[in-house]
């Protein structure tokens, strides 16, 4: 079973709603990662965080906002989405950046 | 643009034989490599990570790193029915880029 936990693990929600995706690691890791996975499509990266401050935004949206609290939370803030934003979220982390990456669960997020 | 190549399949092995599942890539700085297995609707799960040539062996998967030739592979032995899933390659040059191929789906027949 992985390390890294996500809630919830699927989600619906109206284009007007906000919701949050979670994210928490217990090994000590340093560096958590946001990801974006479409059907038939590999992993596209969306954001870094390295010791607790964002590192990397691959041209994301702003409706995506993510957020550290600290070492072993993630947070993926949502607002106003749009229907192709439905897609299977995955967090990361790895214990250093550019160490090997592990991935939660996921969560399945559909936008109606 | 650097890439990760892979044949989307699916592959078709019978149960018991030797599975190789094959990743190309175009980015000479890759220094690390890694195989991730994703059954259907779930989350990729790291299989094997390599850096050096040669051969690395976890018990009935062997990854193999040709960087002259930029290729990788991963030979999955005494291949099972639970094996089916589709397998991502993926690249690093040490950063926190990984770079992805689109996957080999692979079926074990029973």
């Amino acid at each position: 079973d992985t390390e890294v936990t996500q809630t919830p693990k699927h989600l619906v929600m109206g284009m007007t709603n906000k919701k949050s995706l979670k994210c928490e690691q217990h090994m000590g890791h340093r560096a958590m990662y946001w990801y974006k996975q479409k059907a038939k499509k590999p992993p596209e990266l969306m954001f870094v965080y390295s010791y607790e401050k964002l590192s990397i935004n691959e041209s994301v949206p702003s409706r995506f906002s993510p957020e550290c609290p600290n070492s072993s939370l993630l947070n993926l803030h949502l607002h106003a989405l749009q229907p192709e934003d439905s897609a299977l979220y995955l967090c990361a982390s790895s214990h250093l950046l550019g160490n090997t990456i592990y991935f939660g669960e996921g969560s399945w997020l559909t936008v109606v | 643009q650097k890439e990760v190549e892979q044949n989307s399949g699916p592959l078709s092995v019978p149960e018991g034989a030797i599975a190789s599942l094959n990743c190309t890539y175009s980015d000479r700085v890759s220094q690390s490599f890694f195989w991730y297995r994703q059954y259907s609707g779930k989350s990729p799960e790291l299989i094997m990570s390599i850096y050096s040539n040669g051969d690395k062996e976890d018990g009935r998967f062997t990854a193999q790193l040709n960087k002259a030739s930029q290729y990788v592979s991963l030979l999955i032995r005494d291949s099972q029915p639970s094996d089916s899933a589709t397998y991502l390659c993926a690249a690093s040059s040490g950063t926190y880029k990984y770079i992805f191929g689109t996957g080999t789906r692979l079926k074990v027949l029973a």
